[in-house]
């Protein structure tokens, strides 16, 4: 298994423009999260689906939305997009969601807004 | 709100000196807490959580509820241990489930 897999690996857009990241979970993990990491800090929460719904979300605003398929890959949305929305972009699965199971990460997503 | 800090950046010993990584966490529930790694060019990956109590690479750590710490130990550092390390906290209920709160990291440089 090739572990958590996100696409693309970097991505550069423009302020006022919309993104679409991608995220493959572990085979049978049925929850993912996205967390974003802006440089020099630790990650912080965006989301966590578990069985197609949302279970979890953190404090970020309404331009930040989510959706899990019925194979359990995801995609995080972003629209309007601000220079502040530059980051690396995580996705973590586990085989259930909230607090039962260790969260796997990928390797992330560079997104960068000129 | 649950923070997690971690007060030093850059943490700097020689191979075979002992480390401590110190983490302090505020949270009014009942903590969970792990420990988090990223080698270079890898991906950030679990190193131990507190509620298995086991030892991983020599790294142990403890949870200490009264100073509301989670410390990193190993006795003798090794050159492979080199890396950026992350405390973490689960959020076991509310609006914000099975969200990890990070602290900002610890560069660890072990010099040969």
């Amino acid at each position: 298994d090739a572990g958590v897999t996100q696409s693309p690996t970097h991505l550069i857009k423009t302020r006022g423009q919309h993104v679409t990241l991608r995220c493959s979970p572990i085979s049978g993990h049925k929850s993912v999260s996205w967390y974003q990491q802006v440089l020099g800090q630790g990650p912080q929460f965006i989301f966590q689906y578990y069985e197609k719904e949302e279970r979890g979300r953190g404090n970020f605003p309404d331009r930040f939305s989510a959706r899990q398929f019925p194979n359990y890959s995801s995609e995080l949305n972003v629209n309007a997009l601000l220079l502040g929305d530059s980051a690396l972009y995580l996705c973590a699965s586990s085989p259930e969601g909230g607090t039962k199971n260790e969260q796997f990460f990928g390797p992330g997503t560079r997104l960068t807004v000129l | 709100a649950q923070r997690v800090t971690q007060p030093e950046k850059l943490l700097s010993v020689f191979k075979g000196a002992p480390v401590e990584l110190k983490c302090n966490y505020s949270y009014s529930g009942s903590p969970e807490l792990f420990w988090y790694v990223q080698y270079s060019r890898q991906r950030l990956q679990l190193l131990l959580r507190h509620i298995s109590r086991e030892s991983i690479k020599g790294f142990t750590a403890d949870l200490n509820k009264g100073e509301t710490s989670f410390h990193l130990k190993k006795p003798f550092a090794q050159e492979e241990d080199s890396a950026m390390y992350y405390c973490a906290l689960l959020n076991a209920g509310g609006t914000s489930y099975g969200k990890l709160t990070f602290g900002q990291g610890t560069i660890l440089t072990v010099h040969p």
